[in-house]
Formats: C-alpha cells, structure tokens, sequence
C-alpha cells in the first residue's frame, strides 16, 4: 500500500471550513483513499473514500487531485465536536488498514 | 447505522491471567478485524478472519489467538497476559469485497 503524508497538527475555527491535506505521491491505480477519524478514546470513524472523483457525504467533502497524488478532505462547518486525530489511508485490496500518525484538528471556538 | 461493540471499555488483569475480548457485529460482515493501538506506533493488526473457523495471522499476532464460531462474533485471546500488552484492542468488521472497516469503541487493556 502507499504511504501518505499528513501535517502533524492543524487549528480551525469554529464554524469555517476545515481543509485537511494529504499527500500520496506512490498511490497505485486500484487504490483507494480512505478518511477516517479518531476522537479520544474512541475507535476510529469512517468518513468518507474515493477513487479518482472527488466525493461528498453528509461528513465531509473529498477532493483528489487529477494526478491522484494528494488529496484534501474538507469539513464545511467544522464544530468543537470535530476535534479529533484525522487519519488519510491509501488502500489496495489487501484486508488491513494502515494507520499513520494522522492530524491532529483542534477546533476553537 | 453499522455496528461494532466490545464487550469491556477498560480491562485490568494480572500478568500470567488469560484475557478474553469480545466483539460482535450486527451487519452480517464476513471479515473481522482485532487492532492494538499505542502512542506513536498507530493501528497494528493482531488477526483477521474472512468467514467463521478461519483466521489469518495480521502483523503481530504471537501472543494471542483468536476465535470465530459464529458469524457475528470474533474474540481475541491473550493466553498469559503480560505488562507489553497492555494498550488499547480495536475490534473492526467490512463487508467481503468492500473495503470500508467499521470499528468498535475499543478495549482499554492494563495489565499490571
């Protein structure tokens, strides 16, 4: 599977969009971008994946680049509640979901 | 809604006891997933299972083993639990061919 490249930290404010990028220069065709999250002593949260076209759900946006090299997840109203380890993960169809160290969003009020 | 529980969220158990951890899903995944998660190491995979009676062996499994006899439920064995084990256990479960893994709230294991 590919590596990604994450900030270790990033601040938001309350209420403004969260821009949170990732870099994933050695994705392969077949591989999947996946999103998740992981608040403090919780398990981690899926939010969202793609291939090549950028993708919306009720969570957030994913926008991938043409060249599929990096990508940017986008939560349009960030709330306190958002703070929490982000963590982008490049998957091929192997089973297990390799987890980096993330970033770490802190929404302010 | 998916989902994922884990039969304890804090668990502290002596070094030498054996540790059973529970997960069970309610989707009718076929795959399961068992994780630990330490600081500055990120997930690991334990083990993971396809269908029910089989296994597969994940990144660091010696020291456990694990347990499929139903569908919907798949356990996580420490034989002799030791102080090098203690760290947080996520359960996860994906539907065969699809990609997405649910997780459990996780198991918060110290062995003392």
């Amino acid at each position: 599977d590919a590596k990604t490249t994450q900030p270790t930290s990033m601040d938001c404010a309350e209420g403004r969009a969260a821009n949170l990028p990732c870099n994933h220069s050695t994705i392969s065709g077949n591989e999947y971008v996946y999103w998740y999250r992981q608040i403090h002593s919780q398990g981690p949260q899926y939010i969202i994946h793609g291939l090549k076209n950028n993708e919306t759900n009720e969570m957030a946006s994913l926008i991938i680049t043409e060249d599929r090299k990096s990508s940017t997840l986008i939560l349009p109203h960030a709330t306190l509640r958002d703070t929490a380890v982000y963590y982008c993960i490049v998957k091929g169809n192997n089973n297990d979901m390799r987890f980096g160290a993330g970033t770490r969003l802190t929404v302010k009020p | 809604d998916v989902k994922v529980t884990q039969s304890s969220r804090y668990l502290v158990k002596r070094t030498g006891e054996k540790v059973f951890l529970e997960c069970v899903q309610d989707m009718d995944h076929e795959n399961m997933f068992w994780y630990r998660q330490d600081p500055g190491l990120g997930l690991r995979l334990i083990y993971f299972s396809y269908d029910v009676k089989m296994k597969e062996k994940g990144d660091i499994p010696e020291g456990y083993s694990v347990s499929r006899e139903k569908k919907e439920r798949f356990s996580l064995i420490l034989e002799s639990a030791s102080t090098n084990q203690t760290s947080m256990y996520l359960c996860a479960s994906s539907l065969r061919g699809r990609e997405t893994q649910y997780f459990g709230p996780g198991t918060r294991l110290l062995v003392l």
